[in-house]
């Protein structure tokens, strides 16, 4: 079965501050992905990346950085985090295959609050 | 500009009375057409994957199916813990990594 975990599933944070939230996924995935969900407004894309230190931005990623240093881990920081920026994060992986890619498995989210 | 839409918003059904979701696309081409369900508070969790026109794919109370415009997600008597939102996503071609996402569909399953 496909893995993917999340450093944290709850974090509270004062606005300002730093934040890091992991996801390591133990499938030799190819590629990762970090959406934020927030109601009414679906999933969003913030980053993606194809391979390790390979990164490529989605629809929101203002406000946001990403690292990936080891293929199963991919890094989403918050530089300076505000309270618009509380939301439920979710890390997802996927294979590659020839023509595109195969379905996103998701890990169970971290819902941030940014006081 | 590639739209998915999902429909109903929400609906409530009496355990054991059969229904469909609704998920249609506008898409330059297809990839492949994902189902998934989220519970409160999780992440979502895949259902299936569809490639083509005419593919069918069957778990437990659910069958998936794709026509070249929309894909239905049929639940077939279902039961309380079947509650939780469905998601559609499409993968257009064109396009390798990006899914374009649909709002989502709850479902309300009452004993």
């Amino acid at each position: 079965d496909v893995k993917v975990t999340q450093s944290s599933r709850y974090l509270v944070k004062r606005t300002g501050e730093k934040v890091f939230l992991e996801c390591v996924q133990d499938m030799d995935h190819e590629n990762m992905f970090w959406y934020r969900q927030d109601p009414g407004l679906g999933l969003r894309l913030i980053y993606f990346s194809y391979d390790v230190k390979m990164k490529e931005k989605g629809d929101i990623p203002e406000g946001y950085s990403v690292s990936r240093e080891k293929k199963e881990r991919f890094s989403l920081i918050l530089e300076s985090a505000s309270t618009n920026q509380t939301s439920m994060y979710l890390c997802a992986s996927s294979i590659q295959v020839a023509g595109g890619q195969e379905t996103q498995y998701f890990g169970p989210g971290t819902r941030l609050l940014v006081l | 500009e590639d739209q998915v839409t999902q429909s109903p918003e929400a609906l409530r059904l009496q355990e054991g009375e059969s229904s469909s979701l609704n998920c249609s696309y506008t898409v330059s081409g297809l990839r492949g057409l994902f189902w998934y369900r989220q519970d409160p508070g999780k992440g979502p969790e895949f259902l299936f994957t569809l490639y083509s026109a005419g593919e069918e794919k069957e778990k437990e109370r659910l069958k998936a199916t794709l026509t070249k415009k929309e894909s239905f997600l049929h639940i077939t008597a279902p039961k309380p813990e079947d509650s939780a939102t469905y998601l559609c996503a499409v993968l257009p071609r064109g396009s390798n990594y990006q899914l374009i996402w649909g709002a989502g569909t709850k479902l309300i399953i009452k004993p």
